[in-house]
């Protein structure tokens, strides 16, 4: 019973560089978002998707895109990354009447 | 914008107590709201899902309420252990876009 699945786990970048943080799920939900977790900020909402090939932007966006091809993988990329980019991610997903899971985040340190 | 707020940041109690965490939002027109554990360096854990056209759910030692016209939730801890020590998160949705809306949460510290 995997669940969410993010990886990796860790991830030290060097500003303006790009990558790709994962997120998949094995419970055929409809719903996946990405947050970022900051100090004091509480949870902030990226971007979201309510299935296959239909993404839109959370409170937060600037900086990040995503795409969803499968219902399964709702990847999250760093265009250029910035050290306010500094956080830890978390990738969500639900059925939507249901209760949402949370994969066990991504510490993210740009340098 | 929907805000939620959560009462008190910190709390630390010692062994046995009930304790109650308050969790407040201003939009009212939610799809449901939801309690999550947190411990350190790790993800969220469920707790309790309250639907919008539910008043209670429980599970356990944990009770959580819904007011939805007063935009109020609480989560009640019965017979507190330091088991229970962790941050406790509220989230709210609005709709079934499955956008939650989190409360920075409160630290709970039981000390044995």
């Amino acid at each position: 019973n995997a669940g969410v699945t993010q990886t990796p786990k860790f991830q030290v970048l060097k500003t303006g560089q790009s990558m790709t943080l994962q997120c998949a799920q094995d419970m055929n939900h409809e719903y996946m978002s990405w947050y970022r977790q900051d100090p004091g900020m509480g949870l902030r909402l990226i971007h979201y998707s309510v299935g296959a090939g239909i993404t839109d932007q959370g409170e937060v966006p600037n900086g990040y895109n995503v795409s969803r091809s499968t219902t399964e993988d709702f990847p999250l990329r760093l265009l250029s990354a910035a050290p306010s980019q500094t956080s830890v991610y978390f990738c969500a997903s639900s059925s939507g009447v249901s209760e949402a899971f949370f994969g066990q985040g991504t510490r993210l340190t740009v340098v | 914008k929907q805000e939620v707020t959560q009462i008190p940041a910190a709390l630390s109690v010692p062994e046995g107590e009930n304790l109650v965490l308050n969790c407040s939002f201003t939009d009212s027109a939610i799809y449901n709201l939801q309690w999550f554990r947190q411990d350190p360096g790790k993800g969220l854990t469920s707790l309790l899902l309250i639907q919008s056209s539910q008043r209670e759910q429980t599970s356990g030692r944990l009770n959580a309420s819904l007011d939805k016209s007063s935009g109020r939730s609480t989560l009640y801890i019965a017979a507190s252990q330091p088991g229970d020590s962790a941050t406790y998160l509220c989230a709210v949705v609005l709709y079934n876009f499955n956008k939650f809306y989190f409360g920075s949460g409160t630290k709970l510290n039981v000390k044995p």
